[in-house]
């Protein structure tokens, strides 16, 4: 089946760690993105990425970093400093530039 | 600055009537509109989207309308039910306008009480 796999479901970070969340699909989707979602604020733009080895910044850039070195895998880095990196994430795909994005199941992501 | 709003962030309809949920658009480049339906702990799937060129997308049990004039659209779910209680996100792309990524709402929570 295809879709689009994330993971680890839950991920827990230390104070000054990095942790690196998964997203691999098998769409044969050429664009990929990330997203944030806080309580009462709907989905953020973190980064994404139109073409293998290319991606540009969303709005809440800061903190983090990505790469994209497959077509297939859109790894995301929640550095240090990113003061407050509670969340769910959420790592799409789409074929086109405004087509329906296809979602993953998302990663929760808490502070120890 | 918010360029997509949805100013309701609940709403509680009765099983079997009318949802009416709401989005209001400040960026007039914008031109593809979509719904996405949440559960928690889930990603979001894809309702219904609609294009500039229409003011009406109808499938099944959801319809959507789009004022371009008042920079406003909403989706319809007619009759709800209680699978259907869940966080709606409104979405909007300038499609036409190169690549732009998906500008989401906060969402509106719906509960379908049965």
């Amino acid at each position: 089946d295809g879709g689009i796999t994330q993971s680890p479901k839950y991920l827990f970070r230390k104070e000054g760690q990095n942790v690196t969340l998964s997203c691999e699909q098998n769409l044969n989707h050429d664009a990929m993105y990330w997203y944030r979602q806080d309580p009462g604020q709907g989905l953020r733009l973190i980064y994404y990425s139109q073409i293998v080895n290319d991606f540009q910044k969303g709005d809440i850039a800061e903190g983090y970093s990505v790469s994209r070195e497959k077509k297939e895998s859109f790894p995301l880095t929640v550095t240090s400093a990113q003061k407050n990196p509670t969340a769910f994430y959420l790592c799409a795909s789409t074929v086109g530039q405004a087509e329906k994005l296809f979602f993953g199941s998302g990663t929760q992501l808490s502070v120890l | 600055d918010q360029q997509v709003k949805q100013n309701s962030p609940s709403l509680s309809v009765q099983e079997g009537r009318i949802s009416i949920l709401n989005c209001d658009y400040t960026n007039s480049m914008f031109d593809y509109f979509l719904w996405y339906k949440k559960y928690p702990a889930e990603g979001p799937t894809f309702l219904i989207s609609i294009s500039s060129i229409k003011d009406k997308n109808e499938d099944g049990r959801f319809t959507v309308f789009l004022n371009k004039s008042a920079k406003h659209l909403s989706l319809h779910i007619v009759p709800s039910q209680p699978g259907d209680s869940a966080v709606y996100f409104c979405a909007a792309s300038a499609w036409n306008s190169g690549n732009t990524p998906l500008v989401f709402g906060k969402g509106t929570r719906l509960s379908v009480i049965a």
